[in-house]
């Protein structure tokens, strides 16, 4: 079956360590993206990518990296610098922009202790 | 920027009512989703239109493009419909979705 992958589900790290969310998809799509999820608030664009090797900051991005080697993988890293990491995390992606269906990911919560 | 206002936050309501959600956005769009969140975090499409409306079993979404207002509706609800219900707007970029703050909805039976 086609879809996103999120792991883990659930991840625990000691402040001032970089941690790596994991997203794949194996729907060929161009575009992917990753955001972020705090109780009471909408979620917010981190990063997002549209092709291999590119990838662009959203509204939130201070704080995290990412990458785009290989089509069907868009890994997120949360910094040390990121002052607020414990939350949500959640991995979309669309056959190219979002006037397409979009699919998502099972999330990862992440919390920082 | 965007900015999607979700009304009710919150809806309690007993099985097999007939519910409605609605969602406002400020600046013109060219696509708006209807999300469903379950407990666990996952989420799942349930539509994307432009225009007009769309029926996917129980579920009726609305779009007036003129008003920037978008209603879902949910007939002869279940407690299975219990979830947070998301409205999310795209401009037309690339730039991804901009997102209301949902609506928990809770179906007792």
């Amino acid at each position: 079956d086609g879809g996103i992958t999120q792991s883990p589900k659930y991840l625990f790290r000691k402040e001032g360590q970089n941690v790596t969310l994991s997203c794949e998809q194996n729907l060929n799509h161009d575009a992917m993206y990753w955001y972020r999820q705090d109780p009471g608030q909408g979620l917010r664009l981190i990063y997002y990518s549209q092709i291999v090797n590119d990838f662009q900051k959203g509204d939130i991005a201070e704080g995290y990296s990412v990458s785009r080697e290989k089509k069907e993988s868009f890994p997120l890293t949360v910094t040390s610098a990121q002052k607020n990491p414990t939350a949500f995390y959640l991995c979309a992606s669309s056959p190219s922009d979002l006037n397409t269906e979009a699919f998502f990911g099972q999330g990862t919560r992440l919390t920082v202790v | 920027k965007n900015e999607v206002e979700q009304s009710p936050q919150n809806l309690t309501a007993q099985e097999g009512e007939f519910i409605t959600i609605n969602c406002s956005y400020s600046v013109g769009i060219s696509a708006l989703h209807w999300l469903q969140q379950h407990p666990g975090g996952g989420i799942v499409s349930l539509f994307m239109l432009s225009s007009g409306k769309k029926k996917h079993g129980r579920l009726i979404a609305t779009i007036n493009i003129q008003e920037k207002h978008s209603s879902l509706h949910i007939t002869a609800s279940h407690p299975r419909d219990s979830a947070v219900y998301i409205c999310a707007v795209s401009g037309g970029g690339a730039d991804g979705l901009t997102f209301g703050k949902g609506t928990h909805l809770i179906i007792q039976p």
